[in-house]
């Protein structure tokens, strides 16, 4: 099973440009979500989706854009790269049920320079 | 807001140990909470999830419980091994749709 697949699992980025983060997952869950995490921080929600056409915000989503098209994949768009979004970010997954726990991929570490 | 804390940052013990380590949150309206192991560059493993109407779970040499009123959880690691080494999270729900508040983590390192 491969689970939570992101790609690429690193990418440097000039300031300004834009890129998507790929995320995919074959468990058919209908939950998907963004965190990043800084270095000695832990998790922070940027978005997430409960299905295909559902996005909302979360706790950190300035610069950042999302889009659910189907149940399988949920990118993550970096418009206008800036120093502040140098992170790891790792896209997770849960069946609809509250009482599941979250799937983790491996993560994409991003640096802006 | 939510918020939560766990200490301690950072953990060394030798090998055999029984280990502690605390999570406290702000918010006892919570739905569940859940502990995450990570390894070094890698994503999150989920350890233990406990709802909200539960007291503690268990698997294997781990144990987590959960005080809703008091904002406290604990998971305990019965005879620690270098294999145990990495850092551990802890997440809570407040929300129907399961999205997490975490902690900074406590870092683990168990020596042979």
């Amino acid at each position: 099973n491969a689970g939570v697949t992101q790609t690429p699992k690193f990418r440097i980025l000039k300031i300004g440009q834009s890129m998507t983060l790929q995320c995919t997952q074959d468990m058919n869950h209908n939950y998907m979500y963004w965190y990043r995490q800084d270095p000695g921080m832990g998790l922070k929600l940027i978005y997430y989706s409960v299905g295909a056409g559902i996005t909302d915000k979360g706790e950190v989503p300035n610069g950042y854009n999302v889009s659910r098209s189907t149940t399988e994949d949920f990118p993550l768009r970096l418009e206008l790269a800036a120093p502040s979004q140098t992170s790891v970010y790792f896209c997770a997954s849960s069946y609809r049920d509250r009482g599941q726990p979250q799937h983790f991929g491996d993560g994409t570490r991003l640096s802006i320079l | 807001k939510q918020e939560v804390t766990q200490i301690p940052a950072a953990l060394s013990v030798p090998e055999g140990e029984n280990l502690v380590l605390n999570c406290s949150f702000t918010d006892s309206a919570i739905y569940n909470l859940q502990w995450f192991r990570q390894d070094p560059g890698k994503g999150l493993t989920s350890l233990l999830l406990i709802q909200s109407s539960q007291r503690e779970q268990t698997s294997g040499r781990l144990n987590a419980s959960l005080d809703k009123s008091s904002g406290r959880s604990t998971l305990y690691i019965a005879a620690s091994q270098p294999g145990d080494s990495a850092t551990y999270l802890c997440a809570v729900s407040t929300s129907g749709y399961s999205t997490l508040t975490f902690g900074k983590g406590t870092m683990l390192l168990v020596s042979p």
